[in-house]
């Protein structure tokens, strides 16, 4: 069964609006986590990394104001897309570590989310 | 930064047989692992296969296998016996050995069909 979890699956907002999207790890500690985004057909670019009690670290051109990363437990990251406009639909996808520098620590990715501002 | 080439966006095959799937990339490191993850219709990205940049041995996995050519920085997947729930999208993806920098850099990709 999935190790990871990542919710909701698909979510529909009003431009302007907030969405937040959680992404648990289900039976691991997840001390790192890591945010992608994935356009139709293309490849899965990382938006962020977050590590459980500090900030999180944003790739260059990823406006860390709108799309805020909180990885307050090692169990549970979320990302929030803040004033969600039309161009931020896209698929979004969480994968998580128990030691990110252990090259033996599996990344679980979760399910993805389908976002759509309208 | 490193890059990862995948230059067949589409390819296809017919069920039983072989195919082999191209990734180069471009790294100034001499450390570092390099992955192919399937993607399926689900979306669920899984492992398929992964090789460490140390090891001259090919890495396998059942019906699949990698061809790593360090000089050249190729990475071929080689499917054999190639089954309908093979179709998905494949991505090569590196990573690099680096402490603080164990992030992983994705192909654009690769859609495998299989035909019946």
């Amino acid at each position: 069964g999935a190790v990871v979890s990542q919710h909701p699956s698909r979510v529909i907002c009003k431009s302007g609006t907030s969405v937040k999207i959680e992404c648990r790890s289900l039976d691991f500690q997840a001390t790192t986590m890591f945010w992608y985004r994935q356009f139709p057909k293309q490849s899965l670019m990382l938006m962020a990394t977050s590590n459980e009690g500090s900030k999180a670290t944003y790739e260059q051109g990823v406006e860390k104001d709108k799309f805020l990363i909180n990885h307050a437990s090692l169990t549970l990251s979320t990302l929030t897309v803040t004033s969600a406009h039309p161009e931020d639909s896209s698929f979004y996808i969480c994968s998580a570590t128990r030691d990110r520098h252990s090259y033996n620590s599996p990344l679980h990715f979760g399910n993805g989310t389908r976002l759509t501002v309208t | 930064a490193q890059t990862v080439t995948q230059s067949q966006p589409e390819m296809s095959v017919q069920e039983a047989e072989t195919v082999t799937l191209s990734c180069t990339y471009d790294t100034s490191e001499s450390d570092y692992y390099l992955f192919w993850y399937k993607q399926p219709p689900s979306r669920q990205m899984i492992l398929v296969i992964r090789q460490e940049a140390y090891k001259q041995q090919n890495a396998t996995e059942n019906r699949f296998s990698v061809n790593f050519q360090k000089a050249a920085k190729s990475f071929s997947l080689k499917i054999s016996d190639s089954q309908l729930g093979d179709a998905a999208m494949y991505f090569c993806a590196y990573r690099s050995a680096n402490f603080g920098n164990e992030k992983l850099t994705f192909g654009t990709g690769t859609r495998l069909t299989i035909i019946p």
